[in-house]
């Protein structure tokens, strides 16, 4: 069975930081993994997905990286801003099923 | 573009009630999900839809039914509510995730309390 971890739980930053959040996976034959942002009380926005076969993508500030072999992707953020404080998560795609497996979420804070 | 839409966005049932949670979106995808997010537990499957005509469990199906009412919507039923199924439920749709770019739309979620 599928397992994503990430980690940390939630971080605080000053704003003009550069972070990343971590994520990690038990089953390396993936099909994609992908990045979503939650803002409180709404659904998911996709923000990157990277294919099995790629080892990152990049989105404007965001840069998402993918190493297969070791189950561990890392989600960049330069220059953070308040507002991209939301929860980040990371959910998999993995071969054989039709659907995805969630993280618990990095909650962000970003203060001015 | 109105995307996933589901209905009710707030609902407060007792247990023993009954209640259905509509989903319908409008990207003609062949795949459609129910999750549940709960605090601390990040977001379940309950039940998805990989096309037209077809339904399977997800991680936490018991408590649960649905149904694919045709290509577009995609309902969840409890049948017998309980407290332990207060949570925010989300529907989502996409084409299948193993194709190379497919990715997941979300709806905006639907607030149960049992009470």
């Amino acid at each position: 069975k599928q397992e994503v971890t990430q980690i940390p739980a939630a971080l605080s930053v000053p704003e003009g930081e550069n972070l990343v959040l971590n994520c990690s996976f038990t089953d390396s034959a993936i099909y994609n993994l992908q990045w979503f942002r939650q803002d409180p009380g709404k659904g998911l926005t996709s923000l990157l997905l990277i294919q099995s076969s790629q080892r990152e993508q990049t989105s404007g500030r965001l840069n998402a990286s993918l190493d297969k072999s070791s189950g561990r992707s890392t989600l960049y953020i330069a220059a953070s801003q308040p507002g991209d404080s939301a929860t980040y998560l990371c959910a998999v795609s993995t071969s054989g099923y039709s659907t995805l497996t969630f993280g618990k979420g990095t909650m962000l804070l970003v203060s001015p | 573009n109105a995307g996933v839409t589901q209905t009710p966005k707030f609902q407060v049932l007792k247990t023993g009630q009954s209640m259905t949670l509509q989903c319908a979106q409008d990207m003609n995808h062949n795949s459609m999900y129910w999750y549940r997010q709960d605090p601390g537990m990040g977001l379940r499957l309950i039940y998805y839809s990989a096309s037209e005509g077809t339904t399977d469990k997800g991680e936490v199906p018991n408590g649960y039914n649905v149904s694919r009412l045709n290509k577009r919507e995609f309902s969840l039923r409890l049948e017998s509510a309980a407290p332990s199924q207060t949570s925010v439920y989300f529907c989502a749709s996409s084409e299948p995730l193993y194709r190379v770019g497919n990715t997941i739309y979300f709806g905006e979620g639907s607030w149960l309390t049992v009470v």
